[in-house]
């Protein structure tokens, strides 16, 4: 079992480029979760899915997009790239909604210039 | 805004010597968990513990929580060198919601 995947692993924008961010878990969870962290401010959340199908704001939901596109993958979108969203974004994904462990990914180092 | 506060922020041991992290929160909750986070690596889960329980082990892992304090404690005895890393608590609230981290205790153990 891979766990949780994520790509790409690194990439660098320009101000205003759009991206999607890629997450796949091989696990069978019904939750998934995007976040990012920033130096000094812990891991923040940006949106989660519950459920296939359902899709909720997290912390700081402000210049993202998801989409769960099946029980397997969960995609995060940034439409006009700002610098204040360079961070290293984490996949997670769980059984179930915050009964259990979270499994990560190896995370996406994001560098907006 | 986060629900959980790791103190110390920082802690540098050595080697053998046993580390303790602290985690205060400030609502009721169903469970707290423990992750690690090895540098440039995702989180990894340490351990879960109930609001029902008040200690839990696992190898050189102690968790204790005290739900009328609204704390938690994470003891590593023995330290070795390969658990320099940062370590973040997590807490759950009620059903329906997500997990929400602490800003984490960088630990350095060094030989």
């Amino acid at each position: 079992n891979a766990g949780v995947t994520q790509t790409p692993k690194f990439q660098v924008l320009k101000t205003g480029q759009s991206m999607t961010l890629q997450c796949a878990q091989d696990m069978n969870h019904n939750s998934m979760y995007w976040y990012r962290q920033d130096p000094g401010m812990g891991l923040r959340l940006i949106y989660y899915s519950a459920s296939e199908g359902t899709t909720d704001k997290g912390e700081v939901p402000n210049g993202y997009n998801v989409s769960r596109l099946n029980k397997r993958e969960f995609s995060l979108r940034l439409e006009s790239a700002a610098p204040s969203q360079t961070s290293v974004y984490f996949c997670a994904s769980s059984v179930l909604l915050s009964y259990n462990e979270q499994f990560f990914g190896p995370g996406t180092r994001l560098t907006v210039l | 805004s986060q629900q959980g506060e790791e103190d110390p922020q920082a802690l540098s041991i050595q080697e053998g010597e046993n580390a303790t992290m602290n985690c205060s929160y400030k609502t009721s909750i169903n469970n707290l968990q423990w992750y690690r986070q090895n540098s440039g690596r995702g989180l990894v889960h340490l351990i879960l513990i109930r609001s029902n329980e008040r200690e839990k082990h696992s190898g050189r892992l102690r968790v204790t929580l005290d739900t009328s304090k609204k704390s938690s404690s994470l003891l590593i005895t023995a330290s070795r060198a390969a658990d320099t890393a940062s370590y973040f608590c997590a807490t759950s609230g009620q059903a329906g919601t997500a997990l929400i981290f602490g800003k984490g205790t960088t630990l350095s153990v060094s030989s």
